[in-house]
């Protein structure tokens, strides 16, 4: 049973555009939540995180935003740069536990 | 120096071989893991490593060995591996009980078995 889910296996965004990754968890006793960048040949880095009791948590060009009710979190790029193509890994992660459950990830091009 | 180091990055192999992977972690943190990324699948966690004791070993079949001689540095022995065992293997460290899991992912190592 898959936890974390990314429905989208791939997006395409035009530079300039808003770019909008969407993930969907099912455990509700999630206590965080993390969006994870791979470019080929490199592991994930980290992007940005949202706690369970916030709806959103911005960082420059990126801004999640979590809805508890409907077990969704999005992440929004604006505006979306060239360097931003890469795999968009959503992750989640319960606080006692040291394990974080991954999504399959969005690979994200954005076209110049 | 990165924060996590992954050695080799690839690394062909045939079935009755025996390699291992290494990683080494300048950041100071006390727990260590071990994923496994296979095409359009999730991150897989393997094994976890809290100050150099196995805390979690994730239904992963034998052939795979960790080894954590110490909190920064991490192994993973390779022994009759299958071709399905062919992935790109993460290594991470993290500093236990911090807030929000974040994980520091090593590049890879790219295995490939023949």
């Amino acid at each position: 049973d898959q936890q974390v889910k990314q429905n989208s296996p791939s997006l395409s965004v035009q530079e300039g555009r808003i770019s909008i990754l969407n993930c969907d968890y099912t455990n509700s006793m999630f206590d965080y939540f993390l969006w994870y960048k791979k470019y080929p040949a490199e592991g994930p880095t980290f992007l940005i995180s949202i706690s369970s009791i916030k709806d959103k948590n911005e960082d420059g060009r990126f801004t999640v935003f979590l809805n508890k009710s409907a077990k969704h979190l999005s992440l929004h790029i604006v505006p979306s740069q060239p360097g931003d193509s890469a795999v968009y890994f959503c992750a989640a992660w319960v606080f006692g536990n040291e394990k974080l459950t991954f999504g399959t990830g969005t690979r994200l091009t954005i076209i110049p | 120096e990165t924060g996590v180091t992954q050695t080799p990055r690839h690394l062909v192999m045939g079935m009755t071989n025996k390699k291992s992977l290494k990683c080494e972690q300048h950041l100071g943190h006390n727990a260590m893991y071990w994923y496994k990324q296979s095409a359009k699948k999730p991150l897989e966690l393997m094994f976890v490593y809290n100050f150099k004791e196995q805390t979690e070993n994730n239904s992963v079949p034998s052939r795979f060995s960790p080894e954590c001689p110490n909190s920064s540095h991490l192994f993973l022995h390779l022994h009759t591996l299958q071709p399905e065992d062919s992935a790109l293997y993460l290594c991470a460290s993290s500093q236990e009980g911090r807030a929000g899991g974040e994980l520091f992912f090593g590049e890879g190592s790219r295995l490939t078995v023949l």
